[in-house]
C-alpha cells in the first residue's frame, strides 16, 4: 500500500518563504507531484518531481529524496493569494495508473 | 478551449435516490479519475479507468459505479448503497500510462443528501 503524510496546517506572513513537507510510504513510484487547491476550487498542477534533487518554477519549489522517502514544496516571496491547499501525490509502480494524494496542507499567508 | 467539463455544480439527492454526475474532457485523454473529497480532507480515489470500456475501483468504491463507453466521457453514479454520499466530487483526466503524471481537473460537483 502508500501513505503519504503532510502538516495539517502551516501558517506564514507575507514576503516569507515556507516549506511543506511530504513524507510517504509506498513500495515504489514514478514521482512525486504537487497540486493546489483554493477554496470551493479544483486542485491545479504545481510542480513534479521524477528524479531525486530540486525543481524550479517561478517562486514555487519542489525537492525529492528518494532514499529518504521524503520531499517538500517550497514557496518563495509568499503572497495572499497563495493561501491554499497544498497536496503531494505519487503513481505507485504496478498500481495500473492510479494517483494517490496526501492528507493536504492549508497554507495560511498573513499580512 | 480544452479542459474537463463537470455537471451539475450542486445537486441535492433525497434519501434511497440514484444521482450520476456528468464528466466530459476533450484533451483526448486516455486516463479518467473520480475523487471524492471530505470539508477540510484530502482526495479519496472512487474509481479510474486507464482506457475505454475498462475501469478499476479506487480506494473507496463502495456504494458508486462508473461506465466508460466513450473515450470522452466517464459518469459517475452515486447509489443508494453510498450512506454517506454529502461530499464534493472531482473528476480528473491524464494522458495515461506512466507518463502522465499531470491530471487535470474539472469544477467540481457539489452533493448534498437532502
Amino acid at each position: 500500500g502508500q501513505s503519504l503524510e503532510q502538516p495539517s496546517e502551516v501558517t506564514a506572513v507575507e514576503g516569507a518563504i515556507v516549506q511543506i513537507n511530504c513524507t510517504y510510504q509506498t513500495s515504489g513510484f514514478y514521482g512525486l507531484s504537487w497540486y493546489q487547491q483554493h477554496d470551493g476550487g479544483a486542485p491545479t498542477f504545481l510542480s513534479y518531481n521524477a528524479l531525486d534533487g530540486l525543481e524550479e518554477t517561478g517562486r514555487f519549489s519542489s525537492f525529492l529524496s528518494r532514499s529518504d522517502s521524503y520531499g517538500y514544496l517550497l514557496l518563495q516571496e509568499l503572497q495572499m493569494k497563495d493561501s491554499a491547499s497544498y497536496f503531494c501525490a505519487v503513481r505507485g509502480l504496478g498500481q495500473g495508473g492510479k494517483l494517490i494524494f496526501g492528507q493536504g496542507t492549508e497554507l495560511s499567508v498573513k499580512p | 478551449d480544452g479542459g474537463i467539463t463537470q455537471s451539475p455544480k450542486y445537486l441535492f439527492r433525497k434519501e434511497g435516490q440514484n444521482v450520476t454526475l456528468s464528466c466530459e474532457q476533450n484533451l483526448n485523454h486516455d486516463a479518467m479519475y473520480w475523487y471524492r473529497q471530505d470539508p477540510g480532507q484530502g482526495l479519496r480515489l472512487i474509481y479510474y479507468s486507464q482506457i475505454v470500456n475498462d475501469f478499476q475501483k479506487g480506494d473507496i468504491a463502495e456504494g458508486y459505479s462508473v461506465s466508460r463507453e466513450k473515450k470522452e466521457s466517464f459518469p459517475l453514479t452515486v447509489t443508494s448503497a453510498q450512506k454517506n454520499p454529502t461530499a464534493f466530487y472531482l473528476c480528473a483526466s491524464s494522458i495515461g500510462g506512466t507518463s502522465g503524471n499531470t491530471i487535470y481537473f474539472g469544477e467540481g460537483s457539489w452533493l448534498t443528501v437532502v
